[in-house]
């Protein structure tokens, strides 16, 4: 069955540029959509964007200006990239699948992403 | 596009059954049969409960439910158990612009 692991820094500068990483096991990333999402601490969940394996992507109004969402297939990965980051970007970070229009399933365990000097 | 509107909390004792409403616009709920519904327990990533308004992924018991009605979505618990106790989070697809929206969470409390 298909797993997901999110990698990257725990700690990024403020102004930074916040990079992470999502590894597909267990199943191709041809095929289907894929999405990252956030969770500051104590709060809901927001959709960040998805992209479909040949590159198309889609990111939250909200988030647009600052958003990257970028596929690898010969490496079965896709990543993250949100620049000029402050305080309010620190939240854990999941990676999930998207099968049809609303199944987000699996997902990452979720990494914790702090934005401090 | 604004956030669902989930009630933050609902409670239930042992064996009841609680319904959890998410309450969004005639662009995201009302119009698309495209909303989901997640487990969150602490420390833990969601898990899909419901999608498409009302199927369950394997696995899942058949003790959740999901309906809509007009813009409102809701997710049905009946024999509750402990292990029930989570955070639940619905969301929908928004049409228009292909977005995705989720609620703000409702913190499900087994008495």
């Amino acid at each position: 069955q298909v797993q997901l692991q999110e990698s990257g820094p725990g700690l990024v500068e403020p102004s930074g540029t916040l990079s992470l990483t999502c590894t597909v096991s267990g199943g191709s990333i041809i095929n289907y959509f894929w999405s990252w999402f956030r969770q500051p601490p104590g709060k809901g969940l927001e959709w960040i964007g998805y992209i479909y394996y040949s590159g198309t992507t889609n990111y939250n109004p909200s988030l647009k200006s600052r958003v990257t969402i970028s596929v690898d297939t010969s490496r079965n990965q896709f990543s993250l990239k949100l620049s000029s980051v402050t305080a309010a970007d620190s939240a854990v970070y999941y990676c999930a699948k998207l099968g049809g229009t609303s199944r987000f399933d699996p997902w990452g365990q979720g990494t914790l992403v702090t934005v401090s000097s | 596009q604004s956030a669902l509107t989930q009630p933050p909390s609902a409670s239930g004792s042992p064996g009841q059954s609680v319904t959890i409403s998410c309450t969004g616009t005639s662009s995201d709920v009302g119009t698309y049969n495209f909303v989901s519904w997640y487990q969150q327990h602490p420390g833990k990533a969601p898990k899909l409960m419901i999608y498409d308004v009302s199927k369950r992924p394997s696995g899942v018991p058949d003790r959740f439910s999901g309906s809509k009605s007009g813009n409102t979505a809701s997710l049905t618990v009946s024999g509750l158990q402990a292990e029930d106790e989570a955070d639940y989070y619905c969301s929908s697809y928004g049409g228009s612009d292909n977005y995705v929206v989720f609620g703000g969470g409702t913190k499900l409390t087994v008495l």
